[in-house]
């Protein structure tokens, strides 16, 4: 079965220190790959999302992920950490046809002021 | 222009009882999907329904059903209630296959 697999649950990290978030998956086939972001009480936003192409992808809020096929990785960076940044990070595989959608299990990150 | 939106926000029922939820896609989108999000078992698919037409079903009860209108709106039904079913109901849309736009979702609390 497909899955998708965050390492760290919790993180925390000081204001304006840099971030990764891990994130691996297992698949044959190219995948369309995606974070979201859930803070407290809320949906989730999508912060970029990976379908071909350049593997190096740039989202919003300053973050940017690197695509590695050889490592099936799909690291999630930041390079300096706002306070406003703490929040709940989902790894998502996602089908190429349909919506059903594989999320990890997520990384809680907090910021530490 | 007006995200998706999930009613009720919160709701709390009893075991044994059904439960109704609602999602009205950004407009323009087709396709909808349901997820279930609990601390135990994180973020699971439900189903998904294009054209008013479930396209895919998620590993879930036959308790767990859903329709789309014509209109692209979406329901969700639980029938007889288990504590189990106490989480946060995503609903999303999208417009072409991949990016999912998510509603702030329905929190059910089984009683």
């Amino acid at each position: 079965a497909q899955s998708v697999t965050q390492p760290d649950i919790h993180i925390t990290v000081s204001e304006g220190a840099s971030l990764e978030l891990r994130c691996n998956y297992s698949y044959g086939a190219t995948p369309y790959l995606f974070w979201y972001v859930q803070s407290p009480g809320q949906g989730l936003q999508l912060l970029l999302k990976y379908f071909s192409g350049d593997t190096l992808v740039q989202g919003i809020k300053g973050f940017e992920a690197e695509f590695k096929r050889s490592q099936s990785s799909f690291n999630l960076r930041k390079p300096s950490v706002h306070w406003s940044d703490a929040a709940e990070y989902f790894c998502v595989w996602g089908p190429n046809y349909g919506q059903n959608f594989v999320f990890g299990p997520g990384t809680r990150l907090s910021v530490l002021p | 222009k007006a995200g998706v939106t999930q009613t009720p926000r919160y709701l709390i029922k009893t075991r044994g009882q059904q439960v109704t939820l609602s999602c009205s896609p950004i407009s323009g989108h087709r396709s909808v999907s349901w997820y279930q999000q609990t601390p135990g078992q994180g973020l699971q698919f439900l189903f998904e329904y294009f054209s008013e037409t479930q396209r895919n079903k998620g590993n879930f009860p036959g308790r767990f059903s859903g329709r789309q209108f014509s209109n692209s709106r979406s329901e969700m039904n639980v029938s007889t209630l288990e504590l189990g079913d106490s989480a946060l109901y995503l609903c999303a849309s999208s417009l072409s296959p991949g990016e999912l736009f998510f509603g702030e979702g329905s929190r059910l609390t089984v009683l």
